[in-house]
């Protein structure tokens, strides 16, 4: 995981409240992303950035935001629209938006409704 | 539009024995593929991707993968499975065009009794 620190490890959230989730990596990496893992279902993609103060939507974007203000961090926000959010998050970086790159991953944040 | 199956949810395999987990692609060009590993409760790993050249490309922890064209697959293989490779592996497809993210399959559990 070296380089790459998500946090908290677990995180509870409230009926209605928005939570964020943060990823910080001191890899210099260009492009960030972060996905959503449900047993079964594999890794969903929600948004990723390939460069700073720009960002794209992924495959399940609605009920997320996300920033890119500074290389080195992509907040994720789920927001109350995300009517289930349960799940394990993932950031990861690659150095650059190159097809062939692979991906550094942090250590997830666990997600739960109380 | 890219996507990529294991069609196998579990694979079980005695120590010693030799190991095949399963992965299809489908891209609308050529790939850039790759397989990572989680353990429980961590983020991924990179063990090994093609990128062009031989179509058999070796990885991390003496795991294998080969890349079949015709068949549009990227199975991993080892020669002699070990109790310690239990864990969660994913395949992941890119398209080689830059700004695609990667995209991965649903995920294998791999269990090695001793």
């Amino acid at each position: 995981d070296g380089g790459i620190t998500q946090s908290p490890k677990y995180l509870f959230r409230k009926e209605g409240q928005n939570v964020t989730l943060s990823c910080e990596q001191n890899l210099n990496h260009d492009a960030m992303y972060w996905y959503r893992q449900d047993p079964g279902q594999g890794l969903r993609l929600i948004y990723y950035s390939q460069i700073v103060n720009d960002f794209q939507k992924g495959d399940i974007a609605e009920g997320y935001s996300v920033s890119r203000e500074k290389k080195e961090s992509f907040p994720l926000t789920v927001t109350s629209a995300q009517k289930n959010p349960t799940a394990f998050y993932l950031c990861a970086s690659s150095p650059g938006d190159r097809a062939n790159e692979k991906l550094f991953f942090g250590s997830g944040t666990q997600l739960s409704v109380l | 539009a890219q996507s990529v199956a294991q069609p196998e949810d579990q694979v079980n395999v005695a120590e010693g024995n030799p190991l095949t987990v399963k992965c299809t692609y489908s891209v609308s060009g050529n790939p850039y593929l790759f397989w990572y590993v989680q353990y429980p409760n961590r983020g991924l790993q990179f063990l090994l991707k093609y990128i062009t050249g031989d179509n058999l490309v070796k990885g991390s922890y003496g795991f294998e993968a080969e890349f079949n064209k015709s068949q549009t697959s990227f199975h991993l293989k080892k020669p002699s499975a070990l109790v310690s490779d239990s864990a969660l592996y994913f395949c992941a497809v890119r398209d080689r065009q830059a700004g695609t993210a990667l995209i991965f399959g649903k995920g294998t559990t791999l269990s090695v009794s001793s």
